[in-house]
């Protein structure tokens, strides 16, 4: 079945330390995106990428960064410079191009940071 | 920037009745998508219902429609015959040719016996 895999579902880290969260998708779609959901904060955009080897900005990229090396892969790396790093991250996928495509996320990695 | 407003933060339902969730938005654009998206307690993000703006007529998806007022910028989801499997958070998006898609803060819907 195709879908988004992210891993781990649980991570810990101490505080000062980068940490990497994978995002995998086997729907050969193009684009590919990182959410943060904090409580009553809905899903804010931290990176996404339209094509391999190009990502962008989102709306809270500070702390973060990104890289596509593979159309498969999108992993996100939550910087030390990252103020409040514990929250719930998602990634999602979708067709660029096709207006309206909707995404597919993954099941999300809750990142807490001590 | 396009913003999207859910002023619910918490709505309950009693089984079997329906439930509205509100939904507005902010753009300049003639031609866009919004979504409503559902997030149970196992929080994967499940797309529920989409409408395509220019089309009038409402999207429906067995219990689930909306109620799409592009004049007043307004996309309202209504979930009929409310079943407890229906406990989940709820979000409305929006998404043009010219951005990413846009959620709003949320609506945590509490389906109860």
């Amino acid at each position: 079945d195709g879908g988004i895999t992210q891993s781990p579902k649980y991570l810990f880290r101490k505080e000062g330390q980068n940490v990497t969260l994978s995002c995998e998708q086997n729907l050969n779609h193009d684009a590919m995106y990182w959410y943060r959901q904090d409580p009553g904060q809905g899903l804010r955009l931290i990176y996404y990428s339209q094509i391999v080897n190009d990502f962008q900005k989102g709306d809270i990229a500070e702390g973060y960064s990104v890289s596509r090396e593979k159309k498969e892969s999108f992993p996100l790396t939550v910087t030390s410079a990252q103020k409040n790093p514990t929250a719930f991250y998602l990634c999602a996928s979708s067709i660029p191009g096709r207006i309206g495509s909707p995404l597919h996320f993954g099941n999300g990695t809750r990142l807490t940071v001590t | 920037a396009q913003t999207v407003t859910q002023s619910q933060p918490e709505m309950s339902v009693q089984e079997a009745e329906t439930v509205t969730l509100s939904c507005t938005y902010d753009t300049s654009e003639n031609n866009y998508y919004l979504f409503w998206y559902k997030q149970p307690p196992s929080r994967q993000m499940i797309l529920v219902i989409r409408q395509e703006a220019y089309k009038q007529q409402n999207a429906t998806e067995n219990r689930f429609s909306v109620n799409f007022q592009k004049a007043a910028k307004s996309f309202s989801l209504k979930i009929s015959d409310s079943q407890l499997g229906d406990t989940a958070m709820y979000f409305c998006a929006f998404f043009s040719g010219y951005s990413t898609l846009t959620f709003g803060k949320g609506t945590m819907l509490l389906v109860s016996p």
